[in-house]
């Protein structure tokens, strides 16, 4: 079985600096990670993808997130935080089943972005 | 080209009433997934459907029914609404090459 989790619930930085959230997973095969981010009353837009491909993937507006298979984790990373990053990001799990593409969801990480 | 859209955006129902969401796409794709989102549970899969005519449970399907008459809709239908589903209801569209889900706007649906 599959799960995500996102180690921090919410994650405050000021404008200008760095962004790191984190999520660590596990699963039984090779799996798809992404990252998924949610703006207030909006729905989910996709912000990367990995799919066993290059380990460091890099996403929509300025974000990247690094596959590290040794220590099952999928960091979301930004170098400098800007206010219209404050949202909710969700890690997200997938792998193949008779179903098609399972995807398990991680609770969420709301960021916070102070002038 | 409008990608995934959901009918209605909002609405509040009474303990006991039923009521169908709509979700559309016109980007051909044969996987159509409904989720919920409670706060702090990130999203839960109450229903998928592989193919026109096809629906299966997800993790959370219990008061719920899906069907999958045209490729297009997945209706996700509550025959006795309980406050337990109050919640925002988001239905994706799924591309399988390259995979990828497409979210519609979600419908926040309240139950008093």
């Amino acid at each position: 079985a599959q799960s995500v989790t996102q180690l921090d619930s919410h994650v405050s930085v000021s404008e200008g600096t760095p962004v790191l959230l984190r999520c660590n997973y596990s699963s039984s095969y090779s799996p798809s990670l992404f990252w998924y981010v949610q703006h207030p009353n909006k729905g989910l837009q996709l912000l990367l993808k990995y799919t066993s491909a290059a380990t460091l993937v890099k996403g929509i507006n300025g974000f990247e997130a690094e596959f590290k298979k040794s220590e099952t984790s999928f960091h979301l990373t930004k170098p400098s935080a800007h206010m219209s990053d404050a949202a909710e990001y969700f890690c997200v799990v997938s792998e193949v089943t008779g179903g098609g593409n399972k995807l398990t969801f991680g609770t969420g990480t709301q960021l916070k972005v102070e002038l | 080209n409008a990608g995934v859209t959901q009918t209605p955006k909002f609405r509040v129902l009474k303990t006991g009433q039923s009521m169908t969401l709509l979700c559309a796409q016109d980007m051909n794709h044969e996987y159509m997934y409904w989720y919920r989102q409670d706060p702090g549970m990130g999203l839960r899969l109450i229903h998928y459907s592989v193919g026109e005519g096809t629906t299966a449970k997800g993790e959370v399907p219990d008061g719920y029914n899906v069907s999958r008459l045209k490729k297009q809709n997945f209706l996700l239908g509550l025959e006795s609404a309980a406050p337990s589903q109050t919640s925002v209801y988001f239905c994706a569209s799924i591309r399988t090459i390259p995979y990828e889900q497409y979210f519609g706007p979600g419908t926040r649906l309240t139950v008093t």
